[in-house]
């Protein structure tokens, strides 16, 4: 059980387009919903927490504007990076969590290059 | 106060060894302590966590044992495998907050 799944695993895209990632837990439903971002040999940053039905709560430094973020049902969230540029080519991941565990399920990530 | 830090950066252990990673925190109100697990190109994978009320944990091959006075927590692979070879994670969390995670152990384990 508690199974996340990301789509696409991976993208290519030209820089200024927008890009969506999407983040499904599979067989739980989860009240909150998680995404980091991870460059190479690094460790996850946060990007941004999201309740189900409510905005996204955004860490300092990250661009609201930019990274939209959509959690509409218990087993859902979004991910679209607008007006994307190399910069923001990185692995993408998301993860969910129970309302009653500090426990994370984390999905297995989407690797965005813009070119 | 929300650091995790953790040691050593990289780790080389023979296939059959120990593997120890180190983690310390500063913040007493963390309550929740996973390790996570990372291959390449993938996300990471819960592998153990533990609660400050005991001191260790043991699942497998993997221990985690906790130092609570010492805010310190570390993970013990026992007879370490090739297969073993990711990085791996330390995190925390207090309550329901969001976890810190430590900066990440590439763990190789020769054959």
């Amino acid at each position: 059980g508690a199974v996340v799944s990301q789509h696409p695993s991976w993208v290519i895209c030209k820089s200024g387009t927008s890009v969506k990632i999407e983040c499904r837990s599979l067989d739980f439903q989860a009240t909150t919903m998680f995404w980091y971002r991870q460059f190479p040999k690094q460790s996850l940053m946060l990007m941004a927490t999201s309740n189900e039905g409510s905005k996204a709560t955004y860490e300092q430094g990250v661009e609201k504007d930019k990274f939209l973020i959509n959690h509409a049902s218990l087993t859902l969230s979004t991910l679209t990076v607008t007006s994307a540029h190399p910069e923001d080519s990185s692995f993408y991941i998301c993860s969910a969590s129970l309302r009653t565990l500090n426990e994370q399920f984390f999905g297995p990530g989407t690797r965005l290059t813009v070119l | 106060q929300q650091q995790v830090k953790q040691s050593p950066q990289s780790l080389i252990v023979q296939k059959g060894g120990i593997s120890i990673i180190n983690c310390a925190y500063e913040n007493t109100a963390f309550d929740y302590f996973p390790w996570y697990q990372q291959f390449p190109g993938k996300g990471p994978a819960l592998l153990i966590a533990i609660r400050p009320d005991v001191s260790e944990k043991k699942e497998g091959r993997f221990t985690i044992s906790f130092n609570k006075s010492a805010k310190q927590f570390s993970l013990h692979i026992m007879d370490s495998q090739p297969g073993d070879s990711a990085t791996y994670f330390c995190a925390a969390s207090a309550g329901y907050s969001t976890l810190t995670f430590g900066k990440g152990t590439m763990l190789l384990v020769s054959p």
